[in-house]
């Protein structure tokens, strides 16, 4: 059972240039998101998804966009990367709401994102 | 915006020592809590999911409590153990989405 997956986990861009992060999840889980982690800043939510074909804006989505076109998948796309978006990205999903008992939420391990 | 804080920011203990922090919140439009153990160059892995006011669980030598009507949440520890090295992160839930603390980064010293 992979659990949630991210490719790729290490990359480094130009300033300028555009990359997708790919997310998939083979649990079946409705609900997935996008997180960066920066140093002192914990994890901020970028985007996120509760059902194939949807999606909403986190605290942070300024200079990404996403697609949720498959349910097991949800793509992060840089269109124009920028310095500031160096960071560590996670993507985690859930079965369902997290406001419901006992729906954790599962993480991916982490794409390193470097632009120069 | 809303605020999730944790304090402290870092600990440093000696194993065998009982440690705890603190997670606060909002409490107006309580949905739940989640507390992750996040280890480094690991996934963060869930803890607990808390949900009522008063809930108390325990994991182990590990164990949280919720108040709601004061946001807060308490995560203690038992006899630290330098395998519990790692940062500790709540997340309030506001509807469909988690909002993470800064975490508590635990270091346990043998």
């Amino acid at each position: 059972n992979a659990g949630v997956t991210q490719t790729p986990k290490f990359r480094v861009l130009k300033t300028g240039q555009s990359m997708t992060l790919l997310c998939a999840q083979d649990m079946n889980h409705e609900y997935m998101y996008w997180y960066r982690q920066d140093p002192g800043m914990g994890l901020r939510l970028i985007h996120y998804s509760v059902g194939e074909g949807t999606t909403a804006k986190g605290e942070v989505p300024d200079g990404y966009n996403v697609s949720r076109l498959k349910k097991q998948n949800f793509l992060l796309g840089l269109e124009s990367a920028a310095p500031s978006q160096t960071s560590v990205y996670f993507c985690a999903s859930s079965y369902s709401a997290p406001a419901l008992s006992g729906n954790t939420i599962y993480f991916g391990e982490g794409s390193w994102l470097t632009v120069v | 915006i809303l605020n999730v804080e944790q304090s402290p920011q870092s600990l440093h203990v000696q194993e065998g020592d009982s440690t705890n922090f603190t997670c606060s919140f909002p409490s107006s439009n309580f949905y739940a809590l989640h507390w992750y153990r996040w280890e480094t160059a690991k996934s963060p892995e869930a803890l607990f999911v808390m949900t009522l006011n008063g809930d108390e669980k325990k994991k182990g030598r590990i164990s949280a409590t919720l108040n709601t009507k004061e946001g807060y949440s308490y995560l203690y520890i038992k006899g630290s153990q330098p395998e519990d090295s790692a940062t500790y992160l709540c997340a309030f839930i506001n509807t469909d989405k988690l909002i993470f603390g800064t975490g508590t980064r635990l270091q346990v010293f043998p």
